[in-house]
């Protein structure tokens, strides 16, 4: 079955950067792309980024760009999201998502909860 | 670029029907038919309930239906029960491989 199992909680000081990790498993990896969707506490679900596991390409919400990278290891079937220059307002539950050719999001992880705090 | 503008809360009773609209623009809900709903309880990562605007993924309850007319579109939960009662959230691609959330609806079963 498909699952998508994320690293575990990050706390960073601001200006840090962090890096959240996503395996896959239960389809071709290659073939689907990966989408990131962070939650801060309380409030709604923001699309921040995506990437082709196939081509690589990505596309960034313009609140993050300049400070995130999504990368991904075909190797591994993992993607990986680094956020630099850390802020107090990134501090949200980061999931990763199959991204099903440009249309929905159909599974996620379970979320990565990245805490920035002096 | 806003967030699509949903009800904060909806509810209703056990076995009535409810509608939550999700309203955008010409860019995003207007403008594809690849809008999506996902149904979120507390603490839990989100699960697809609709795509393409009202498509059903295998294992959903057919209680959950979609439509779109113009740039909103509407999540409808009939025969609500218990289990119905969590956040629920629509989302639009917005072209050039971007995505836009609305804001959340509380689903309250009373």
């Amino acid at each position: 079955q498909v699952q998508l199992v994320q690293g575990g909680a990050e706390v960073k000081k601001p200006g840090a950067s962090v890096m959240v990790s996503c395996k896959a498993s239960g389809y071709p990896f290659s073939s689907y792309g990966i989408s990131w969707v962070r939650q801060a506490p309380g409030q709604g679900l923001q699309w921040v980024g995506w990437i082709s596991a196939y081509s690589g390409d990505t596309n960034y919400t313009q609140k993050v760009q300049g400070r995130l990278t999504l990368t991904t290891d075909t190797s591994t079937s993992t993607a990986y999201m680094e956020l630099r220059s850390l802020r107090s307002d990134d501090t949200a539950v980061y999931f990763c998502a199959r991204a099903v050719a440009g249309t929905e999001f159909d599974f996620w992880g379970k979320g990565t909860l990245v805490t920035v705090s002096s | 670029q806003s967030a699509l503008t949903q009800p904060a809360s909806v509810s209703g009773s056990p076995g009535q029907s409810i509608t939550i609209s999700c309203a955008g623009t010409s860019s995003d809900v207007g403008g594809y038919r690849f809008v999506s709903w996902y149904q979120q309880h507390p603490g839990k990562a989100p699960k697809l309930m609709l795509f393409e605007v009202s498509l059903r993924p295998s294992g959903v309850s057919d209680r959950f239906s979609g439509s779109k007319s113009g740039n909103t579109a509407s999540l409808t939960i009939s025969g609500l029960q218990a289990e119905d009662e969590a956040d629920y959230y629509c989302c639009s691609y917005a072209g050039s491989s971007t995505w836009i959330f609305g804001g959340g609806t509380k689903v309250t079963v009373l």
